[in-house]
């Protein structure tokens, strides 16, 4: 098993470029996330999806949205880049009431 | 604000001592609590879970301890080793609010040889 993959690694954008973030999961969870961690600090909720079908905004949603593609891929858009959306994107998975799993990140900077 | 934070921001500790990390939580409607430890580089990575039915739960070396009465939450690491030295989150899953997990601000363990 793979877990949860996140494409790209790495990305460099210019100011007002957009952008999608990939991540699929292949341990049939329900539950998908994608945070932000900014240097040094924690991991900030950006949306979330319950379930396949649904969609929430968490703590940081402003400049962002996600899709559900399916259960396996949950993905990140960003649709008009500014600098401080640089940050490393986790994407994570999980069933209700068990932990979640996450993907290594991609690190992001907007020039 | 609802929240989930931590007490300190770094824990500095010499080899073979126990650890404990700290977390305080605000919202007594959340059920579930996991601990979580970052390495440089890489993704958060589960150690240990405690449900709000529980007071206490031990791992391989780890023990988490949640005081619902104060919403309080820690993670001891006993006989620290050099390999423990990490980011240590605590997250928090809100049983109102649709499977939302939220993390705290995190701790940064150095472990001195």
């Amino acid at each position: 098993n793979a877990g949860v993959t996140q494409t790209p690694k790495f990305q460099v954008l210019k100011t007002g470029q957009s952008m999608t973030l990939q991540c699929a999961q292949d341990m049939n969870h329900n539950s998908m996330y994608w945070y932000r961690q900014d240097p040094g600090m924690g991991l900030r909720l950006i949306y979330y999806s319950a379930s396949e079908g649904t969609t929430d905004k968490g703590e940081v949603p402003n400049g962002y949205n996600v899709s559900r593609l399916n259960k396996r891929e949950f993905s990140l858009r960003l649709e008009s880049a500014a600098p401080s959306q640089t940050s490393v994107y986790f994407c994570a998975s999980g069933s209700p009431g068990y932990e979640a799993f996450f993907g290594q990140g991609t690190r992001l900077t907007v020039v | 604000g609802e929240s989930v934070g931590l007490h300190l921001p770094t824990l500095s500790v010499q080899e073979g001592d126990n650890s404990i990390i700290n977390c305080a939580y605000s919202n007594s409607a959340s059920d579930y609590f996991i601990w979580y430890k970052q390495e440089s580089g890489k993704g958060p990575q589960f150690i240990i879970d405690i449900r709000s039915n529980m007071d206490k739960r031990q791992g391989q070396r780890v023990t988490v301890l949640l005081n619902k009465t104060v919403k309080h939450l820690s993670l001891q690491i006993a006989a620290t080793q050099p390999g423990d030295s990490a980011v240590y989150f605590c997250a928090e899953r809100r049983i109102n609010a649709g499977n939302m997990l939220t993390f705290g601000g995190g701790t940064r363990l150095m472990v001195k040889p």
